[in-house]
């Protein structure tokens, strides 16, 4: 299957700091990138759905000033959390796709996670 | 929008065994049901995967069934080994939709 890579995979920060965590698709160009938080011992709960190019699309209750996504390239998306909180101390989790692969597997390509904390 | 439920929240099994995780989904326009196995610190990883065209699909030890009328469908691991403890997770999306609505998750421990 496609390679989704994530970086980094963990970071620690202070309250306050903002932190850019990238999301590659190494091996093919993804025009649609999507970011997942996960709590522990939870399901993975979307943020928002990015298409190269374009604004990011947020879920409901997602704040969009709060988490910033890009989508500048068809390989790579970053999504920044501005102003963390340890709150937001949470796992990320990226995946990737493109029109072509979705219309005809409808797969998915997960990255690795990074794991955020916010002291 | 698509609820999907997901059972048991864990499960226990002696190594050898079966196990099997049930999901219901809501909404009738769904077509794709993905599995996903996640372990500890990384990202889920698909196992195997459906569409509404097809009932039933194999690989290996890992099976998929799928009920369209009843809106369920399951994954069942024979044969289980320690390398299967994980958590997995079910997933749904409609036609030409790419986002998945995830189950809530099973912890399934294998017993050696």
């Amino acid at each position: 299957g496609a390679v989704v890579s994530q970086h980094p995979s963990w970071v620690i920060c202070k309250s306050g700091t903002s932190v850019k965590i990238e999301c590659r698709s190494l091996d093919f160009q993804a025009t649609t990138m999507f970011w997942y938080r996960q709590f522990p011992k939870q399901s993975l709960m979307l943020m928002a759905t990015s298409n190269e190019g374009s604004k990011a699309t947020y879920e409901q209750g997602v704040e969009k000033d709060k988490f910033l996504i890009n989508h500048a390239s068809l390989t790579l998306s970053t999504l920044t959390v501005t102003s963390a909180h340890p709150e937001d101390s949470s796992f990320y989790i990226c995946s990737a796709t493109s029109y072509l692969t979705t219309a005809n597997t409808g797969e998915l390509f997960f990255g690795e996670g990074s794991r955020l904390t916010v002291l | 929008g698509e609820n999907v439920e997901q059972h048991p929240s864990t499960l226990s099994v002696q190594e050898g065994d079966s196990a099997v995780i049930k999901c219901t989904y809501s909404d009738s326009a769904s077509n794709y049901f993905p599995w996903y196995k996640q372990e500890l610190g990384k990202g889920p990883q698909l196992i195997i995967d459906i569409r509404s065209n097809v009932g039933e699909k194999k690989d290996q030890r890992i099976a998929v069934t799928l009920n369209k009328t009843a809106k369920h469908f399951s994954l069942h691991i024979t044969e289980t080994q320690p390398e299967d403890s994980a958590v997995y997770f079910c997933a749904a999306s409609r036609p030409n939709d790419y986002k998945l609505s995830f189950g809530a998750g099973t912890t399934v421990t294998v017993r050696a």
